[in-house]
């Protein structure tokens, strides 16, 4: 079946330092999530991405999709406290009718922490 | 803002007992999913529906567990008899699915706050 794999598992970083996430699907995807979730809580949405090579962005974070769209990343400038938590992507393969809305495998998430 | 809401928040249960958990989904959304959390597995999906269908429950354990849409505001995942393996966070997400939002930057899935299942 689907496999999302998403590395690395941890990063501990001093704030102010750069930080990124990395994730890869064992298909094609026809877009790809990524969430948010900080220590206790749920995964909150933070970005689709879609066409191939797609890069966009939310003020210190960007992502970035894969020209094959089996892979993608987030990349997060200069790392504040409010940063803390855990990163998931999540992709979903296409149907057959060329639409997108099939189930949505979750990466394996990286925990971040920063150290002020 | 609009939220997903989900009970119980906590649920402690002895092994062999019947747990159900609810969700209510957003209103307006067309798309459900239940995901289960553990630290060792991390978030697997357990079913989803789209218009109250099912349209995939390989993640589920089926001689213990089911899910359902009686209707369009409310989504139950149960598991019967429970077991210790079963403790984890459940989390129920909504969202609309439809022909062409796929391709919008925005969209995405809201997730609940989530049941904290601990079966002893």
């Amino acid at each position: 079946g689907q496999q999302v794999m998403q590395i690395p598992q941890y990063q501990h970083v001093q704030e102010g330092e750069d930080f990124t996430t990395y994730c890869n699907s064992s298909t094609t995807l026809s877009n790809i999530q990524w969430y948010k979730q900080r220590p206790g809580g749920h995964p909150v949405f933070l970005i689709q991405l879609v066409k191939s090579g797609e890069v966009k962005k939310q003020k210190r974070l960007t992502f970035q999709f894969g020209e094959a769209k089996k892979n993608s990343s987030l990349h997060i400038t200069a790392t504040q406290t409010t940063d803390v938590g855990t990163y998931f992507c999540a992709g979903r393969l296409s149907n057959a009718g060329g639409t997108s809305y099939g189930k949505l495998t979750f990466g394996q998430g990286t925990i971040l922490t920063v150290h002020p | 803002d609009a939220r997903v809401t989900q009970t119980p928040r906590h649920k402690v249960t002895e092994m062999g007992q019947e747990v159900t958990m609810r969700c209510q989904p957003i209103l307006g959304h067309n798309t459900v999913f239940w995901y289960r959390q553990t630290m060792m597995q991390g978030l697997e999906l357990l079913a989803y529906f789209r218009n109250r269908a099912p349209l995939d429950d390989s993640g589920m354990p089926k001689d213990r567990f089911s899910a359902e849409m009686p209707d369009a505001t409310l989504a139950t995942l149960k598991i019967q008899p429970s077991e210790p393996r079963d403790s984890a966070v459940y989390f129920c997400a909504s969202g609309f699915d439809g022909s062409r939002v796929f391709i919008q930057e925005n969209y995405g899935y809201t997730f609940g706050s989530g049941t904290r299942l601990t079966v002893v």
